[in-house]
């Protein structure tokens, strides 16, 4: 059973391009959120897709988009890059029925930008 | 006011000591706890979930007090292994999203 996988694993990018990173959720799993850790931080919340939209938002803006594909699987894309962008970024998944139930997380995409 | 407060540590201690870790949470209607674990450029992983009741799991024991919002996690005879960046989280109703703290760093130490 394939648990939660993220792509790439590490990413270089210069201020004002553009990033989009890949998850695939957990097997049975249908809801992706997405999370930006910075150094020494708390992951914190950006967006959560179920049933391809959007269904809740944290405090990021607008450059930050993502999509969710029929097979559940999800982009996050970031435009115009900020130094303050570096982060880790975390993908987890959790069946939408189940929302008390634990929330796997994948590896992470670790971004840096120059 | 931050959502979820934490001591950032590091906290350094001896194998075999006990060790506890502290978290206060802002919003009352906050319905789900955890504590997870993360290591260095890893992912969170849960390390369990908070009752109100108190829970154990083998050397970690978790309470939860609900009036006075806090949360506290105690790890018994340390191992060298339990080395790792502890995350308080918290959660609300239905499908929203996780609420991190900054984390507490313990380094157990030989």
């Amino acid at each position: 059973d394939a648990g939660v996988t993220q792509s790439p694993t590490h990413l270089i990018k210069t201020r004002g391009q553009q990033v989009t990173l890949r998850c695939s959720p957990k097997s049975g799993h249908d809801t992706v959120s997405w999370y930006q850790q910075a150094l020494g931080q708390g992951p914190q919340f950006i967006f959560q897709y179920y049933e391809e939209e959007e269904r809740q938002r944290g405090n990021f803006p607008d450059r930050f988009s993502g999509h969710q594909f029929p097979n559940y699987s999800s982009e996050l894309n970031v435009n115009a890059l900020l130094l303050g962008d570096s982060a880790l970024y975390l993908c987890a998944s959790l069946a939408w029925a189940d929302p008390y139930n634990e929330q796997f997380f994948g590896p992470g995409t670790r971004l840096t930008v120059l | 006011r931050k959502e979820v407060e934490q001591d950032p540590g590091p906290f350094n201690v001896p194998e075999g000591a006990t060790v506890a870790f502290n978290c206060t949470y802002s919003n009352s209607a906050s319905q789900s706890f955890f504590w997870y674990r993360q290591d260095c450029r890893k992912e969170p992983k849960l390390l369990m979930s908070v009752y109100s009741s108190g829970n154990e799991d083998g050397r970690f024991t978790a309470q939860l007090n609900r009036a006075s919002q806090y949360i506290s996690l105690l790890i018994r005879d340390s191992k060298l292994s339990d080395s790792a960046t502890y995350l308080c989280v918290v959660k609300d109703m239905g499908n929203t999203p996780l609420v991190f703290g900054k984390g507490t760093r313990l380094s157990v130490i030989a």
